[in-house]
This record gives structure tokens, C-alpha cells and sequence, in this order.
């Protein structure tokens, strides 16, 4: 059962609006979260995580928001560029650090130029 | 920067064959992990590896074994090929525990396995 689930396929945003890519997770003991993104023929990539600990982390462009009690994060990216265009994956740990780490299915954003 | 190669970006093998899938990573981290990717399913964790010569089971082990001789390599063995195995496979590495943001995982560009 998918622990971690990414319920938008596809977005397509115009250059400089906002994005919102949402995740939603089923386990409360899910303490650490994360957002990479893949670009076609390469690896995931780190791009950024937030703590159970906190509500928002931004860095940059992209900021991540943590809801816990709707057990829900999004990542904003503002103003989005072609460049961001890519599939942004969510995972989420237990106990902080853990090597376990649980993906979603990925959501595909293409930014319209 | 970290460098995580796979072998082989495209594979094809016949069914019942046995299949090394091996990774290398340049920046002596502890950690080494084997993921599959799916169309709706994400990434799922096959295997990861801690030390060398340790081992623990993901999510997804069935079907699959691995070695870890020696810190920087990390090999995905298929005892015996099945069609059901054809997928894309991620290898990935870590300082630390993956889900720390400065331990973040450092991905290869993937090896494309199909199964005839």
C-alpha cells in the first residue's frame, strides 16, 4: 500500500506564475520529508526537506509546506521557470534519519514558457 | 561532486538469466541503496547496504540479492530473470541516513532493464 502518495500526475504552469506539487502520507510516525527532482535520462536529485519539527522550510525559489494533522505537504516553486520543468518526487522517513526512505509516485511539471 | 555511476544505461536479458546490475560511487560514503522505478508506483527500495558486507532488506527484496565487497561498489544480483523485473533500477548513495537533509541520497542515472 503506498504509503506516500502524489495524487497529481501531470501540472503545467505559464513561466513566473506559482506551482503547488502536493503530497499526502498515511504514517504519523513519518518525521522527515523530502522533495527531488528528476530531470529525463538522470538520477533523481535532491532539492529540499523539511522536519516534523516545522511548518515551512524555504530555500530560495522553493518552499515546503508541512501540514501535519492533514498529514499533507506541498512544494511551492515561485516564480517557476522552463528549467524547473522535471518530475518532483516526495518521500518521507521515520525516525529522523532512517535509511528507508518512502517515494511517492511523482508528479510531472512542465513550466510553459 | 558526488559521482554515482551505473554500469549500463540499457540492458536486455532473457527470462531465467542471471543479472548483475553494479554500481560505483567516488565519494567513500557509507550508505548504498538499490531502488526500482515504476510508471505509477514510484520508487520502491530493493536493498540497501550500511558497511560493507552488510546488508538490510527494503521494501521490495523478493527476487533480488546484493554484494558490497568493497565500500565504493555496490552489485544488484537477479538470481533468475523474470519479465516481471523489467524496470528502470536507481542505484544511490549516502553520507548518512538517507533521510537527512545533509545526507541527502546522490542518485545514478539509472540502468533500464528489460526482460524478454
Amino acid at each position: 500500500d503506498q504509503q506516500v502518495k502524489q495524487n497529481s500526475p501531470s501540472l503545467s504552469v505559464q513561466e513566473g506564475r506559482i506551482s503547488i506539487l502536493n503530497c499526502d502520507y498515511t504514517n504519523s510516525m513519518f518525521d522527515y520529508f523530502l522533495w527531488y527532482k528528476k530531470y529525463p535520462a538522470e538520477g533523481p536529485t535532491f532539492l529540499i526537506s523539511i522536519s516534523s519539527i516545522k511548518d515551512k522550510n524555504e530555500d530560495g525559489r522553493f518552499t515546503v509546506f508541512l501540514n501535519k494533522s492533514a498529514k499533507h505537504l506541498s512544494l511551492h516553486i515561485v516564480p517557476s521557470q522552463p528549467g524547473d520543468s522535471a518530475v518532483y518526487f516526495c518521500a518521507a522517513s521515520g525516525l529522523s534519519g532512517a535509511n528507508n526512505l518512502f517515494f511517492g509516485t511523482g508528479t510531472r511539471l512542465t513550466v510553459i514558457p | 561532486d558526488v559521482k554515482v555511476t551505473q554500469s549500463s544505461r540499457y540492458l536486455v536479458k532473457r527470462t531465467g538469466e542471471k543479472v548483475f546490475l553494479e554500481c560505483v560511487q567516488d565519494m567513500d560514503h557509507e550508505n548504498m541503496f538499490w531502488y526500482r522505478q515504476d510508471p505509477g508506483l514510484g520508487l520502491r527500495l530493493i536493498y540497501f547496504s550500511y558497511d560493507v558486507k552488510m546488508k538490510e532488506k527494503g521494501d521490495i527484496p523478493e527476487g533480488y540479492s546484493v554484494s558490497r565487497e568493497k565500500k565504493e561498489r555496490f552489485s544488484l544480483i537477479l538470481e533468475s530473470a523474470s519479465t516481471n523485473q523489467t524496470s528502470m533500477y536507481l542505484c544511490a548513495s549516502s553520507l548518512g541516513g538517507a533521510g537527512f537533509s545533509n545526507s541527502p541520497l546522490h542518485f545514478g542515472n539509472g540502468t533500464r532493464l528489460t526482460v524478454t
